[in-house]
């Protein structure tokens, strides 16, 4: 069946220093979302990519759909502790509201 | 807007028992979509309703079913419960959902189920 993997499972950085994280779908996707979660609550929509190429930002947030809409990326600039949280992305594979969840990335920022 | 919600928040059930858990959407949207989230399997999906309809449903057994009452109002049960069940169920609304695009999900807190 349809798989998103998602890298790398956790990450660990200082305050200041950048995060990115993976995402490859096994196929082409519709379209692509992100959501962060952070430790006991739920997981929270930040953007959708739905272009081949398309990039979008959100303040120290920027994100990538591939050319071939099967990989995308999430990247922070200058983490701060706001950021901790776990990072997922979901492929919309055309079917009715159904996503295909990456595994997640946890980021843990230490001031 | 009032948020999606979910209750009840925490259960705890034994092998065997059956378990109803509820969600109600945001004003306005009409999908009501539930996801499973463990620990080693990650956030997976279980089904997704529509006007009261299952347009969608994921790789899980049939103890697995859901319905959606006519103000969109949703419920998941799950019978003959096994400690593999022991999960958050998180439920996520939006307002439609083409065949295209795949709209934002927004989610509940979820309710956190135990099986002993």
């Amino acid at each position: 069946g349809q798989q998103v993997m998602q890298i790398p499972q956790y990450q660990h950085v200082q305050e200041g220093e950048d995060f990115t994280t993976y995402c490859n779908s096994s196929t082409t996707l519709s379209n692509i979302q992100w959501y962060k979660q952070r430790p006991g609550g739920h997981p929270v929509f930040l953007i959708q990519l739905v272009k081949s190429g398309e990039v979008k930002k959100q303040k120290r947030l920027t994100f990538q759909f591939g050319e071939a809409k099967k990989n995308s990326s999430l990247h922070i600039t200058a983490t701060q502790t706001t950021d901790v949280g776990t990072y997922f992305c979901a492929g919309g594979s055309g079917g009715y509201n159904k996503l295909i969840f990456g595994a997640g990335t946890r980021l843990a920022v230490h001031p | 807007k009032a948020g999606v919600t979910q209750t009840p928040r925490y259960l705890i059930k034994t092998r065997g028992q059956q378990v109803t858990l509820s969600c109600s959407p945001i004003s306005g949207h009409r999908s009501v979509s539930w996801y499973q989230q463990t620990p080693g399997q990650g956030l997976q999906f279980l089904f997704e309703y529509f006007s009261e309809t299952q347009r969608n449903k994921g790789n899980f057994p049939g103890r697995f079913s859901g319905r959606q009452f006519s103000n969109s109002r949703s419920e998941m049960n799950v019978s003959t419960l096994e400690l593999g069940d022991s999960a958050l169920y998180l439920c996520a609304s939006s307002l439609a959902g083409s065949g295209g695009a795949t709209d934002t999900q927004y989610f509940g807190p979820g309710t956190r189920l135990t099986v002993l």
